[in-house]
């Protein structure tokens, strides 16, 4: 089965510092990558999320994701964060075509204004 | 459009009762996912549809849990008894087809307390 990892687990920044998440997975074939964002009190929803083609893949609110199939990874960046930005962002993989999702343990993001 | 209706939206219960939720996808989405989320960890998908079929229940603890999804809409999540340890929020979540490059929406969840 597919894992995926995420190091962070809980992140505290204050406003306007660069923020990057990391994602590793562990499938070593064809794999669509998402980012999902929890604001408190709300419902999961996309932030952004790769399938094929250019890996620097943008997404809402400011937010990139690179993919570096050499080392497994799509890591999520903010080069300015904001305090609405605090949230739970989770990673998620799904191997190319099939129907599971593989979600990571979350990172939890507190910006202090 | 509307989004992903879930209900309720906490339950408590004492071990070995059972318990129901409901899920009613966005209108016109064919695929539709229960996910259970246990505090620290991510989603973990239970079971998904593609209409009233199911596609996927590996991860399904089919002892205690059940879901259908009689008419290709709405779908209930059973667990019958209760451990301890489904204490967890259910997440539903739909896209418009079985094709995983398709969108998940997910709806607000069902916190789960067993005692």
């Amino acid at each position: 089965a597919q894992s995926v990892s995420q190091h962070n687990h809980h992140v505290i920044l204050s406003e306007a510092a660069s923020l990057e998440l990391g994602c590793n997975y562990s499938y070593g074939g064809t794999v669509n990558l998402f980012w999902y964002v929890q604001y408190p009190g709300q419902h999961l929803q996309l932030l952004l999320k790769y399938f094929s083609g250019d890996p620097l893949v943008k997404g809402i609110k400011g937010f990139e994701a690179e993919f570096i199939k050499s080392k497994f990874s799509f890591n999520l960046r903010k080069p300015s964060v904001q305090w609405s930005d605090t949230a739970e962002y989770f990673c998620a993989v799904n191997e190319g075509g099939g129907n599971q999702f593989y979600f990571g343990t979350g990172t939890s993001l507190t910006v202090i204004p | 459009e509307a989004g992903v209706a879930q209900s309720p939206r906490y339950k408590i219960i004492e071990k070995r009762q059972s318990v129901a939720f409901w899920c009613n996808p966005i209108s016109g989405h064919a695929t539709l996912y229960w996910y259970q989320q246990i505090l620290g960890q991510g989603p973990k998908l239970l079971i998904q549809f593609q209409n009233n079929g199911v596609v996927d229940d590996s991860q399904l603890p089919k002892d205690r849990f059940s879901a259908e999804r009689l008419k290709g809409v709405d779908s209930t999540l059973k667990i019958q008894p209760a451990k301890l340890e489904d204490s967890a929020v259910y997440l539903c979540a739909s896209t418009r087809g079985g094709s995983t490059y398709n969108e998940q929406f997910f709806g607000p969840g069902t916190r789960l307390t067993v005692l």
